[in-house]
């Protein structure tokens, strides 16, 4: 079965420092890895979708990064705003025909000033 | 834009009540998904649904069952509301073919089964 393990749990950062979020997966046959942010009480915002290994998606102080094995959102000078949970998923060959995602548990990210 | 909106933010019901939690986009999406997400559990889909009249269950179906009559709509039902079905019900929607898509979430509602 198609599984993701996001870490860490919880990860609290001062304004400025820079850091890495994990996220590791176990699919058969990825078709697309996909970042979102979720901030309290909302539903999750799309971030980026990478393919395959190798690639790099950006977006202001977020790059997403994906091995063949996990992918990594470094953080580089985050800010207070930055602050919430971002969740990872893949879509691998078996869900791709109905567009099915497995979610991971999400890394709560709190940034303090 | 995309945009998933669901009918409503918040609901309190009494146990045993029939419950309809409605899901409407606008992007003309084959795919359209119910989640429920309580703490520590992440989101777990509930049902989905590819085409309209078409279902298929995910995880945690039991309690629950789904309607989708239209492409741009589709429906949770909650037959006999319990208090262990209080969460954060979601829905997405994705478009459906041979690339990979994302999934857009609607803003959630908040449901409370007392």
């Amino acid at each position: 079965e198609d599984q993701v393990t996001q870490s860490p749990e919880a990860l609290r950062l001062q304004e400025g420092e820079s850091s890495s979020l994990n996220c590791s997966y176990t699919v058969s046959g990825l078709r697309g890895l996909f970042w979102y942010r979720q901030d309290p009480g909302k539903g999750p915002e799309f971030l980026f979708t990478l393919y395959s290994a190798g690639e790099e998606k950006e977006k202001e102080r977020l790059k997403a990064t994906l091995t063949k094995k996990e992918s990594f959102l470094h953080i580089t000078a985050p800010k207070p705003e930055d602050s919430a949970t971002y969740l990872c998923a893949v879509q691998g060959v078996r869900g791709s025909t109905l567009g099915r995602l497995y979610f991971g548990r999400g890394t709560q990210l709190t940034v303090w000033p | 834009d995309v945009k998933v909106t669901q009918s409503s933010r918040y609901l309190v019901k009494r146990t045993g009540e029939k419950v309809f939690l409605e899901c409407v986009q606008d992007m003309d999406h084959e795919n359209m998904f119910w989640y429920r997400q309580d703490p520590g559990l992440g989101l777990r889909l509930i049902y989905f649904s590819y085409d309209v009249k078409m279902k298929e269950k995910g995880d945690i179906p039991e309690g629950y069952s789904v309607s989708r009559e239209k492409k741009e709509r589709f429906s949770l039902i909650l037959e006999s509301a319990s208090t262990n079905q209080t969460s954060m019900y979601l829905c997405a929607s994705s478009f459906r073919g041979g690339a990979s898509y994302e999934q857009y979430f609607g803003p959630g509602t908040r449901l409370t089964v007392t």
